[in-house]
């Protein structure tokens, strides 16, 4: 039972485009929500992380948007760039508990 | 920066051996996770260790153990490996349960 779903699977964006990725979870506990980026050959490393009391989270051209009443959250990346070809998992758990759930990912290509 | 060292980028195994898949963290953190990542599954939990000789099972530990002798390191161990075990293994530490993961750049395993 995936706890977590992930939407696409791949995308393709245009250089100076919006990439947008969705992720879904059920259980209502969960409530810290990092997103990794993975470069082939590399393991997945942390970009941005919010907790379910923001909305939205920011960092350069990184946002995170929470809806925490559709249990929904997405990543927007602005003015995609050919270096943010990669893959993205999202993920979610509860602050206090001992497991992440990942997403299946979403292999992003970022055409120049 | 912490610092999680696999210690193969590529393994090569028959069916029926032994397999160790060894990690090293740098930063004193108390977990310690080895995930399996497929295409189209995401990452997937195998086992995690909260403390020196402590281990829970994840999602998916059938055919795998763990040791954990020591803090900095956490071992992987295939009993009988088998061709359904060829993947991409990823081993990560995290400070506290809810703080972000730190991965290691994976060991990919070929059973043949």
């Amino acid at each position: 039972q995936q706890q977590v779903k992930q939407s696409p699977q791949s995308l393709i964006v245009q250089k100076g485009g919006i990439s947008i990725i969705n992720c879904a979870y059920e259980n209502t506990a969960f409530d810290y929500f990092p997103w990794y980026q993975q470069f082939p050959g590399k393991g997945p490393a942390l970009l941005i992380a919010i907790r379910p009391d923001v909305s939205e989270k920011k960092e350069g051209r990184f946002t995170i948007s929470f809806n925490k009443s559709a249990k929904q959250f997405s990543l927007h990346i602005m003015d995609s760039q050919p270096g943010d070809s990669a893959t993205y998992f999202c993920a979610a758990s509860k602050n206090t508990g001992n497991q992440f759930y990942f997403g299946t990912g979403t292999s992003l290509t970022v055409i120049p | 920066d912490v610092k999680v060292t696999q210690s193969s980028r590529y393994l090569v195994k028959r069916t029926g051996e032994k397999v160790f898949l060894e990690c090293v963290q740098d930063m004193d953190h108390e977990n310690m996770f080895w995930y399996r990542q497929d295409p189209g599954l995401g990452l997937r939990l195998i086992y995690f260790s909260y403390d020196v000789k402590m281990k829970e099972k994840g999602d998916i530990p059938e055919g795998y153990s763990v040791s954990r002798e020591k803090k900095e390191r956490f071992s992987l161990i295939l009993e009988s490996a088998s061709t359904n075990q060829t993947s991409m293994y990823l081993c990560a530490s995290s400070f506290q349960f809810g703080s972000p993961l730190h991965f290691g750049n994976g060991t990919r395993l070929t059973v043949t």
